[in-house]
C-alpha cells in the first residue's frame, strides 16, 4: 500500500535555529515526490517536486532532498514567517492520485 | 502562473439545502483536477478525483450521491454537496494538474462550509 509519514508532527524553533523534516515513504513506482506549505485556513502552496534519488531543489531558506525511502525538507536559518504545516506528498507511477502525509507543524518563534 | 481559484471562500447554508463550489484553473487547462476535505489539524482527505468529461472516480466511503463532481471543462470544476447536514461543515479544498505531463497540482484557496 501506497504511504506518507511525516515526522516529526509538530516543530518549535528558535528563530535562526536551522533543521530538518522528514518524509518516509512506501510507493509502487514514484513518478514524483511533493512538499507543499499550507498556512491556518488557506488551500497548500506548491513548493517543490523531486522526481528521482539525489535530487535537491532550493528556494530562499529551504532545500528539499530526497533518497529511495526519504525526503527531507531542509530548513536553514527560519524566520517567524515560516510558521506553516508542511505537506509532503507522492504520486505513485501507475496512479492520477497525489497521496499526502498528515504534515508537520512548524512553529518558529521570534 | 498556475492559479488556481477557488468560490466561495466561504458559505452558510441552512441542513436539507445544498451548496455548490467552483474551483477554475485561470491560467491553464485542467485534465485532472481533485477534491479534498480537510478537518482541522488534520491532513487532506481525497474524495474524488475528476477527469474532463468523464465521470469522477470517488474514494471509498464518500457518498457519490452527496457529492457531486463536475468537471465540464478544462477549466472548471464544480462539487455540489446536496441535502447537506451539519456533519458535512467542513474545509473543502479542489486542486489542479497541468496538461501535458505535469506531475505537481496546484491547489485553491479553500472553501469553509458551515451547515447550520
Amino acid at each position: 500500500e501506497d504511504q506518507v509519514t511525516q515526522s516529526p508532527e509538530a516543530l518549535r524553533l528558535q528563530e535562526g535555529e536551522s533543521s530538518s523534516l522528514n518524509c518516509s515513504y512506501t510507493v509502487s513506482g514514484l513518478r514524483g515526490l511533493f512538499w507543499y506549505r499550507q498556512d491556518p485556513g488557506k488551500g497548500p502552496e506548491f513548493l517543490f517536486t523531486l522526481y528521482s534519488a539525489g535530487e535537491e531543489k532550493e528556494k530562499e531558506r529551504l532545500k528539499a532532498t530526497l533518497t529511495k525511502k526519504e525526503s527531507f525538507l531542509h530548513i536553514t536559518a527560519p524566520k517567524p514567517e515560516d510558521s506553516a504545516t508542511y505537506l509532503c506528498a507522492v504520486r505513485p507511477r501507475r496512479d492520477d492520485k497525489i497521496i499526502f502525509g498528515k504534515g508537520t507543524r512548524l512553529h518558529i518563534l521570534p | 502562473g498556475a492559479v488556481v481559484s477557488q468560490h466561495p471562500s466561504w458559505v452558510i447554508c441552512k441542513s436539507g439545502t445544498s451548496v455548490k463550489i467552483e474551483c477554475r484553473s485561470l491560467d491553464f487547462q485542467a485534465t485532472t483536477m481533485f477534491w479534498y476535505r480537510q478537518f482541522p489539524k488534520q491532513s487532506l482527505m481525497l474524495m474524488a478525483t475528476s477527469n474532463e468529461g468523464s465521470k469522477a472516480t470517488y474514494e471509498q466511503g464518500v457518498e457519490k450521491d452527496k457529492f457531486l463532481i463536475n468537471h465540464a471543462s478544462l477549466t472548471l470544476s464544480t462539487l455540489t454537496v446536496t441535502s447537506a447536514h451539519p456533519e458535512d461543515s467542513s474545509f473543502y479544498i479542489c486542486s489542479a494538474r497541468p496538461q501535458g505531463g505535469i506531475t505537481e497540482a496546484f491547489f485553491g484557496q479553500g472553501t469553509r462550509l458551515t451547515v447550520v
